[in-house]
């Protein structure tokens, strides 16, 4: 199985912070990588797939991008809507796995 | 749009079976490029994927639960179910449905349902 580890498990910061969070995969993923975020009592929804390709409707503050086997989400100006938990999600191949979580709290 | 809904007891017994059924409207289970699965987040921790079936029943499961999980799938109801036995308490989440289309991640989620093991 592959495994995603995501850092850090939280972090604090600021309406207006640009805000980055990471995902390692255990094995080589292509472009297979998503990010999605959840807020409390809601299911997660998706943001962000083949690495860096927005879905429809996500604003363009949210950016991933890849180095080899890792991962970053950014959040270029974090705006109060934006503190949640967010996941990233490998579907190269079954099982497919999820990182930890990063929850985003105001500082 | 569309939506999926899960349906399903919200207690159940240790040792007895949980079920639980998706209904999909707004769109056909049928469809070629669509699987449809179940995700489970246990309260307050992260996301694990259950299984996953295509409309013609080809089935994809995550290891550890595979002994445990039956998934299938009803076309004429356009609906898929999950069948979890000999559930503990380690087994109490909120169990989500959802549909990825093929060589992409989850693009819709079901609202999720908890489902609590106790006698």
């Amino acid at each position: 199985d592959i495994q995603m580890t995501q850092s850090p498990s939280s972090l604090s910061a600021s309406v207006g912070d640009r805000v980055t969070m990471t995902c390692r995969a255990s094995q080589g993923i292509s472009n297979y990588l998503a990010w999605f975020q959840q807020k409390p009592g809601k299911p997660p929804k998706s943001l962000i797939y083949a690495v860096s390709t927005l879905q429809s409707g996500v604003p363009s503050k949210f950016s991933g991008s890849r180095s080899g086997t890792d991962f970053t989400l950014t959040i270029s100006s974090l705006q109060p809507e934006d503190f949640a938990t967010y996941y990233c999600q490998q579907y190269s191949s079954y099982p497919i796995t999820f990182g930890g979580g990063t929850k985003v709290e105001m500082k | 749009q569309l939506q999926l809904q899960e349906s399903g007891p919200r207690l159940v017994k240790p040792s007895e079976t949980l079920s639980l059924t998706c209904t999909v409207s707004g769109g056909s289970i049928s469809s070629r490029s669509y699987f449809w699965g179940w995700i489970r987040q246990p309260p307050g921790k992260g996301l694990e994927w259950i299984a996953s079936i295509h409309y013609s029943g080809t089935t994809y499961d995550n290891p550890p639960l595979k002994s445990r999980v039956t998934i299938s799938v009803d076309t004429s109801k356009n609906q898929f179910s999950l069948k979890l036995n000999s559930v503990t308490a380690a087994d109490t989440a909120v169990y989500y449905c959802a549909r990825r289309e093929a060589g992409r991640p989850i693009d819709h989620w079901g609202q999720g349902t908890l489902v609590t093991v106790s006698s």
